[in-house]
């Protein structure tokens, strides 16, 4: 019962270098997000998607690109890696049956950029 | 503009005594609610939801939280807190909207147990 996976759990990036976050979710759910955590600030959604080829920005985008190409994975691409990008990163799915459901998290990648 | 505000950044409870973390919401439209609870170091755990129906909601753990429509809260109650319920908790409003189902989060209360 794997739920929703992500990878890697840690990484440390150096300025100006790349990165994907992994997801995956077996649940086959619809929706799918990213989001940062950082302290005292809560989750801020950073893109999300409602489907297999259809992705939307969120309230913090910059510096962030993502696909969708499945039903199962929702990939985060970190181009140009800054320090501000440093954070906890959660990617979560839900399912939207006339407007219900829930938010299933991943564990999370702590992401480090010096 | 919707939003959620948890008024309390950290509070502190003897174990055996309740608990209440504040929640408000803004949104124009009936909210789906939520309450999730995270563990250090790991992800987000449902505790309980309110789409409609009774305005007290039961959830996991013994939590439990009302819908106040006239009041826009959300309050998470526990009459016995134990010492594992030391956590950070957070409040989330559904909005629903035709690019998308969208969930917005408040910054979130950290609870401190203490013996």
């Amino acid at each position: 019962n794997a739920g929703v996976t992500q990878t890697p759990k840690f990484r440390i990036l150096k300025i100006g270098q790349s990165m994907t976050l992994q997801c995956t979710q077996d649940m086959n759910h619809n929706y799918m997000y990213w989001y940062r955590q950082d302290p005292g600030m809560g989750l801020k959604l950073i893109y999300y998607s409602v489907g297999a080829g259809i992705t939307d920005k969120g309230e913090v985008p910059n510096g962030y690109n993502v696909s969708r190409s499945t039903t199962e994975d929702f990939p985060l691409r970190l181009e140009l890696a800054a320090p501000s990008q440093t954070s906890v990163y959660f990617c979560a799915s839900s399912y939207s049956i006339l407007g219900t459901g829930e938010l299933f998290f991943g564990e999370g990648s702590r992401l480090t950029v010096l | 503009a919707q939003s959620v505000t948890q008024p309390d950044i950290h509070i502190t409870v003897s174990e055996g005594a309740s608990l209440e973390l504040r929640c408000n919401y803004s949104y124009g439209a009936t909210p789906y609610l939520f309450w999730y609870v995270q563990s250090p170091g790991q992800g987000l755990q449902l505790l309980l939801k309110y789409f409609s129906g009774d305005t007290l909601v039961q959830g996991i753990k013994g939590f439990e939280a009302e819908f106040k429509r006239s009041q826009s809260s959300f309050n998470l109650r526990k009459p016995s807190v134990h010492w594992s319920d030391a956590a950070e908790y957070f409040c989330a409003v559904k909005t629903l909207r035709d690019t998308g189902n969208q969930f917005y989060f408040g910054t979130g209360t950290s609870l401190t147990v203490i013996p």
